[in-house]
């Protein structure tokens, strides 16, 4: 069990540039979490996926960002025309499901600096 | 609905002495409560977390927490602290049961003065 992973660690990117991050969960973790962290705040919730199904995004989700989870393995979370304001850590957790706690698993996020 | 407030975005203590960190919740369900940490630029770790039986919850590096239903509240204590105990806390609540959306407070930054 390697924890859950997130690719990039950092990015960096112009207003108005496309981005992309990746988050692999846990194997076998059924459920997977994106959140968005600003400083000084605490983490706040972007959607939610059980296996490859997207079952609730935040109000916080516009029509700029974008989740997928095709295979219920990976997910991605795509930002277009990127703003000022996007620059946050985005967190990715993952959780079994199967249990009845369904703790999640943080990974270690990926920090957002929008130029 | 559910809600988390975390007393004091700041504390200080020193090495040795008891931590407190406050949390009141408020939740329209019986709720599941966490504690997680968080160090600089890294993802959040569990501590510790409630969900059914006992109200007194060990979690790691010492930490533990009372779940008190009269009182909505979830306190994080340790009885000395250590120098490696400085980093952001972040207390958290979700429904219990099924599909658990978590919902985190503000954080308390956790200063250990040696």
């Amino acid at each position: 069990d390697t924890g859950v992973s997130q690719d990039p660690r950092h990015k960096i990117t112009k207003r108005g540039q496309n981005v992309t991050f990746r988050c692999d969960p846990i194997s076998e973790h059924n459920r997977l979490y994106w959140y968005r962290q600003t400083l000084g705040q605490g983490p706040e919730f972007l959607t939610y996926f059980q296996n490859e199904a997207q079952l609730e995004k935040s109000r916080l989700l516009s029509d700029r960002f974008s989740a997928e989870r095709p295979k219920g393995s990976f997910s991605t979370l795509e930002i277009q025309r990127t703003e000022q304001g996007d620059s946050a850590m985005y967190l990715c957790a993952s959780a079994d499901g199967g249990g009845s706690t369904d703790t999640q698993y943080f990974g270690p996020g990926t920090r957002l600096t929008v130029l | 609905a559910q809600s988390v407030t975390q007393l004091g975005s700041h504390v200080s203590v020193s090495e040795g002495a008891l931590v407190l960190l406050r949390c009141n919740y408020s939740s329209s369900v019986p709720p599941y409560l966490f504690w997680y940490v968080q160090y600089p630029n890294q993802g959040l770790q569990l501590l510790l977390k409630y969900t059914t039986g006992a109200t007194l919850v060990k979690g790691i590096n010492g930490f533990e927490a009372e779940f008190k239903k009269s009182e909505t509240s979830f306190h994080l204590t340790k009885p000395s602290a250590h120098m490696s105990d400085a980093a952001e806390y972040f207390c958290a609540v979700s429904p219990s049961g099924g599909y658990q959306k978590v919902t985190f407070g503000t954080g308390t930054k956790l200063q250990v003065i040696p």
